[in-house]
């Protein structure tokens, strides 16, 4: 079992949807987690960072960590086409050590 | 604020060859790290420097190194290159040592080894 998992998509939602981004994980050490998006030749861009269980909010996406479940979702909601993109989570421990992205799931948004 | 610049952006090597990669942060930001991504492998941590001194590394072999320049620029060196070394290498600076740090990406060095 990979220490992270991601929902390997591609997933494909008209213009306007709400999209749910999950990513299991099984190394309870992990304690920061974190969401990137990476457009086709681009370095990633770190859309969300959160240290807590709970939900974080920025504009219309959303971080949802549960550390029970070892389960991190992101919202986006209305989703526009230039949402299209590769999506990372990634998580790491408290003392840096270990540091582990997701596949990523291709996320196509459908005008 | 210029963001993390890359170079070269483009590389081809051969097999046994060497290759030196070079990182400049985002103006302030101490600590850079280095990935390796891949499409069977997805992206993966190399290692971390902050003030000039490796404070983390991932599972690569040691023909992966690297250093951090007293002005935190950085360079990633992989020697006796393998066909299985050709990736995306990205680098990304923050303002404080993992995990403490959002990270910044910059574009990658493709590198292809032939």
């Amino acid at each position: 079992q990979k220490e992270v998992e991601q929902d390997p998509g591609p997933l494909s939602v008209p213009e306007g949807a709400i999209v749910s981004l999950n990513c299991t994980y099984s190394n309870s050490a992990f304690q920061y987690f974190m969401w990137y998006r990476q457009y086709s030749r681009k370095g990633p861009e770190l859309l969300m960072y959160t240290y807590s269980s709970g939900n974080k909010e920025d504009g219309r996406f959303t971080a949802q960590v549960d550390k029970s479940s070892k389960y991190i979702s992101l919202f986006i909601r209305d989703s526009q086409p230039s949402d299209s993109a590769t999506y990372l989570c990634a998580m790491i421990d408290n003392y840096g050590q270990n540091f582990v992205f997701g596949p990523g799931t291709r996320l196509s948004v459908l005008p | 604020k210029a963001g993390v610049t890359q170079t070269p952006r483009y590389l081809i090597k051969t097999r046994g060859q060497q290759v030196t990669l070079s990182c400049s942060p985002i103006s302030g930001h101490r600590s850079v790290s280095w990935y390796q991504q891949t499409p069977g492998q997805g992206l993966q941590f190399l290692f971390e420097y902050f003030s000039e001194t490796q404070r983390n590394k991932g599972n690569f072999p040691g023909r992966f190194s690297g250093r951090q320049f007293s002005n935190s620029r950085s360079e990633m060196n992989v020697s006796t290159l393998e066909l299985g070394d050709s990736a995306l290498y990205l680098c990304a600076s923050g303002g404080e040592p993992l995990p403490n740090n959002e990270q910044f990406f910059g574009p990658g060095t493709r590198l292809t080894v032939l």
